[in-house]
């Protein structure tokens, strides 16, 4: 198993710039999240999807961020316009249902994409 | 609302002694406690999980935690630490009830030291 797939694993852009992040989940995972980490806040969830339809969205730090699934298999985080304060690393993340047995309660993440806006 | 609190940012150590990694939560429920690590420029791993049965639970490359409900407390272990435990250990809650509460909240994290 490829394990989650994030794309790009580095991103460098300048204010007022679209920013478009990119997961593939675990083949046959129905739950995906989104993430944030900074130094200054830590891991915080922004929004996690449940058979491709958003669950809880109440992370998600304002109206320049969106976050679609159009399809079981893809995902993207968008921010427009980026600002400097959006600097962070992005982790996508992905589990079976919770409460079955074995690893439902597991989230595996992926690689982390490192964004800088300057 | 949950929380969880994480009472060392750093942790030095020396190679081949032992470690424990303190966490403490705060819910009015039931919990859910998970630890994972995160190795330098990677994501996540989960090292262990407790859900209900036995409070001592072992998880992957010699770890283990304490679930404690009296002292609100998952305390993390290790007897004997390599230098390629260096990494930082984040303690997590969630509530068992799932449906809108599957998240995951976790502390701010440990950063964990091996030294030779």
């Amino acid at each position: 198993d490829a394990g989650v797939i994030q794309s790009p694993r580095h991103e460098v852009t300048e204010m007022g710039q679209e920013v478009t992040l990119r997961c593939k989940p675990i083949s046959g995972h129905d739950y995906l999240f989104w993430y944030r980490q900074t130094m200054m806040r830590g891991l915080e969830l922004l929004i996690y999807f449940n058979n491709n339809v958003p669950i809880d969205d109440s992370g998600m730090p304002e109206d320049r961020f969106s976050a679609k699934m159009p399809n079981a298999s893809f995902s993207t985080l968008k921010i427009q316009p980026s600002e400097p304060r959006d600097s962070a690393v992005y982790f996508c993340a992905s589990s079976s249902s919770p409460g079955l047995a074995g690893g439902g309660e597991t989230q595996y993440f992926g690689p982390g994409t490192r964004l800088l806006v300057l | 609302a949950q929380s969880v609190t994480q009472l060392d940012s750093q942790v030095p150590v020396f190679e081949e002694a032992p470690v424990e990694l303190r966490c403490n939560y705060s819910s009015s429920v039931s919990v859910y406690l998970f630890w994972y690590v995160q190795y330098p420029n990677q994501g996540l791993q989960l090292l262990l999980k407790y859900l209900s049965g036995s409070t001592l639970v072992k998880g992957i490359n010699g770890f283990e935690a304490e679930f404690n409900k009296s002292q609100t407390s998952f305390h993390l272990r290790k007897p004997s630490v390599h230098i390629s435990d260096t990494a930082e250990y984040f303690c997590a809650v969630r509530n068992p009830s799932g449906g809108s509460n599957y998240k995951l909240t976790f502390g701010k994290g440990t950063l964990l030291t091996v030294n030779p």
